[in-house]
């Protein structure tokens, strides 16, 4: 299966400031993923990462607050833009294979806190 | 709007006893279903796909009941390194999943 390397693991921001999360697979991949999970929560979509393309937003999130790039089919980055503390939360990517059996890998998560 | 629906739990079990989870689901086009486990603070990790025909790892099993909509996980022999919360998800013909809320387990000594 694929690996997924997701950074920074962990980071403390201030309000008002934006963080850009990477993540790079080693193989080529069609469709990725983003997420956010609060603490004791499930997993969130946020958007799907479109290579070449505008990235397609779930309700409730917009390019403004959550950019996305995806410049090739292997790495994906999601900003969060003009921090609060409510964006405090761990954000995960995750890809998915061609073929309906195949599930999703996961990165390892970025926990982020905005104080 | 496409919903997955699991008890959130917790199970509280003794080691050795058999726990069995439901998750119900309200796309009737689904195509593909998964079970993850995800232990505190970890990213979560595909323990399983769900085969129509049922299917089985070890000491768990997994079926899928397409004309109630709902799939299910049996572990037996629970273990204490059982403990973790397992997510169910559900997958459309978009490839874009639907992750449940998760079901808590807890195996006691």
């Amino acid at each position: 299966s694929a690996v997924i390397s997701q950074k920074p693991s962990r980071d403390i921001c201030q309000r008002g400031t934006s963080l850009t999360i990477q993540c790079q697979v080693d193989s080529q991949v069609t469709m990725m993923f983003w997420y956010r999970q609060q603490p004791g929560q499930s997993l969130t979509l946020i958007a799907t990462a479109n290579q070449g393309s505008e990235a397609t937003y779930e309700s409730g999130f917009v390019i403004d607050k959550f950019p996305i790039s995806r410049p090739n089919l292997t790495f994906s980055t999601l900003t969060v833009s003009n921090m609060s503390p409510e964006d405090s939360s761990i954000y995960l990517c995750s890809l998915s294979r061609d073929g309906a059996n195949y599930g999703y890998t996961f990165g390892s998560g970025t926990r982020l806190t905005v104080v | 709007r496409k919903e997955v629906e699991q008890d959130p739990g917790p199970f509280n079990v003794p080691e050795g006893a058999t726990v069995a989870f439901n998750c119900t689901y309200s796309n009737s086009a689904s195509q593909s279903f998964f079970w993850y486990r995800q232990d505190c603070r970890k990213e979560p990790k595909l323990l399983m796909s769900v085969y129509s025909s049922g299917n089985e790892d070890g000491r768990f099993t997994a079926q899928l009941n397409r004309a109630s909509q709902y799939i299910s996980l049996l572990i037996r022999d629970s273990k204490l390194s059982d403990s973790a919360t397992y997510l169910c998800v559900e997958r459309g013909g978009s490839y874009i999943p639907t992750f449940g809320r998760g079901t808590s387990l807890i195996v006691h000594p």
